[in-house]
């Protein structure tokens, strides 16, 4: 089954503890990218990824870090997370550019407390 | 700062009436636009797109652009309870695509 897979799906966590949320696509996907979504705001691009090693910030990057060694994966990464950052994160995925629908992981509720 | 904006409702409509979502955005140099629609709880998924003005029509939805206004909308015809969610609009310029803060749609039965 074609699919966005997000771990973990729920998490509480402390000020300060680095966690790393990962996200996996199998539909060969070169586009990649990371939101946030807070009540009344929408969704806000973090981080975006149009292939393997291409990386570049969205929106509200700050405080958060990716990558994306394989075409496959991009984790999102909070060395440092603070409060803030408690919000439910989606990743997304795009065959290409130039495409138009978005396939959305299932989300990540992230508590800091 | 590119905005694009939506009023937050929730817009209460009864079942079979016709739902108006509207949404406006900042940036003239935008390309495409798109319509969500997010279960509570759930992901977004995709409606509609447009690129072009004018109105595109997929079954009980009519998506409408018009760029000298910057004015994207939403029509949903003869709406059911099942279309009750909250609908995002999205507007991409280059690679980035940025989303309004999304309309609340309660269908009465």
């Amino acid at each position: 089954e074609a699919q966005v897979t997000q771990n973990p799906r729920y998490l509480i966590t402390v000020t300060g503890k680095k966690l790393t949320v990962t996200c996996s696509q199998n539909m060969n996907h070169e586009y990649m990218s990371w939101y946030r979504q807070d009540p009344g705001l929408g969704l806000r691009q973090i981080y975006y990824s149009m292939n393997v090693e291409v990386t570049d910030k969205g929106d509200v990057p700050e405080g958060y870090k990716v990558s994306r060694k394989e075409k496959r994966n991009f984790p999102l990464i909070l060395e440092s997370p603070s409060p803030n950052q408690t919000s439910l994160y989606f990743c997304a995925s795009i065959p290409g550019y130039g495409y138009n629908e978005q396939f959305f992981g299932p989300g990540t509720r992230l508590t800091v407390l | 700062q590119k905005e694009v904006e939506q009023n937050s409702g929730p817009l209460s409509v009864p079942e079979g009436a016709i739902a108006s979502l509207n949404c406006t955005y900042s940036d003239r140099g935008s390309q495409s636009f798109f319509w969500y629609r997010q279960y509570s709880g759930k992901s977004p998924e995709l409606i509609m797109f447009i690129y072009s003005n004018g109105d595109k029509e997929d079954g009980r939805f009519t998506a409408q652009l018009n760029k000298a206004s910057q004015y994207v909308s939403l029509l949903i015809r003869d709406s059911q309870p099942s279309d009750s969610a909250t609908y995002l609009c999205a507007v991409k310029a280059g690679n980035m695509l940025t989303f309004g803060g999304g309309t609340r749609l309660m269908v009465k039965p």
